[in-house]
């Protein structure tokens, strides 16, 4: 079975301060997986996926096989960065779906 | 201006009604779906719709049902069989594998 795993509920650091989102799956096929994030009255939107490897915002995550892992990462968090973050990881085969994690809320203290 | 629209934002239901929430978009996406979101227990996938007139059972399809007669829109009925309806419930549409969701704005739904 798929699942999505976001340890942490709550996440709290100082601006400026490294943080790191833990993101973790469980999948039989090839994974793709992303994060989403909404920030307070938006509308939840994708920051970044892992097949494109790029940075968003400042944002890098690396896809671990080995430890089927999706971490979310910034090495300077900002105070715009408190939002809550959702990991999500697209199953394959004919009835495609993204399954979300239960996400963790981020607060970035001045 | 495209994207996906939907409404009410609010809506208030009297136990045992059934309420529709309304999802269009205009962004030609062939597949939408529907989530649930509740404080603790982030999206869980009510339905989906991969093309018009079909549509498949996510995980916590029961008290739910919904349509696809138009690529744009795909209305939820939350039905009175639901047992606990009070929730935040999202729409979202993609045109095509691993470019990523787009995400209405969202319907707010309380039991009174």
């Amino acid at each position: 079975a798929q699942r999505v795993t976001q340890p942490e509920k709550l996440l709290s650091v100082f601006k400026g301060a490294p943080v790191e989102l833990k993101c973790n799956y469980s999948y039989s096929g090839s994974p793709e997986l992303f994060w989403y994030v909404q920030y307070s009255r938006q509308r939840l939107q994708l920051l970044l996926r892992h097949i494109s490897r790029e940075s968003i915002k400042g944002f890098t995550a690396d896809l671990n096989k080995g430890e089927t892992s999706f971490h979310l990462k910034k090495p300077f968090a900002q105070e715009e960065d408190s939002a809550m973050y959702y990991c999500a990881l697209l199953t394959q085969g004919g009835s495609e779906k993204l399954v979300f994690g239960k996400g963790t809320k981020l607060t970035v203290n001045p | 201006d495209g994207g996906i629209t939907q409404s009410p934002k609010y809506l208030f239901r009297k136990e045992g009604q059934n309420v529709t929430l309304s999802c269009e978009q205009n962004l030609n996406h062939d597949a939408m779906y529907w989530y649930r979101q509740d404080p603790g227990q982030g999206l869980r996938l009510i339905y989906y719709s991969q093309i018009v007139n079909d549509f498949q059972k996510g995980d916590i399809a029961e008290g739910y049902s919904v349509s696809r007669e138009k690529k744009e829109s795909f209305p939820l009925t939350v039905t009175s069989a639901q047992k606990n309806p009070t929730a935040f419930y999202l729409c979202a549409s993609t045109s095509r594998r691993g470019i990523g969701y787009t995400f209405g704005s969202g319907t707010r739904l309380t039991v009174v």
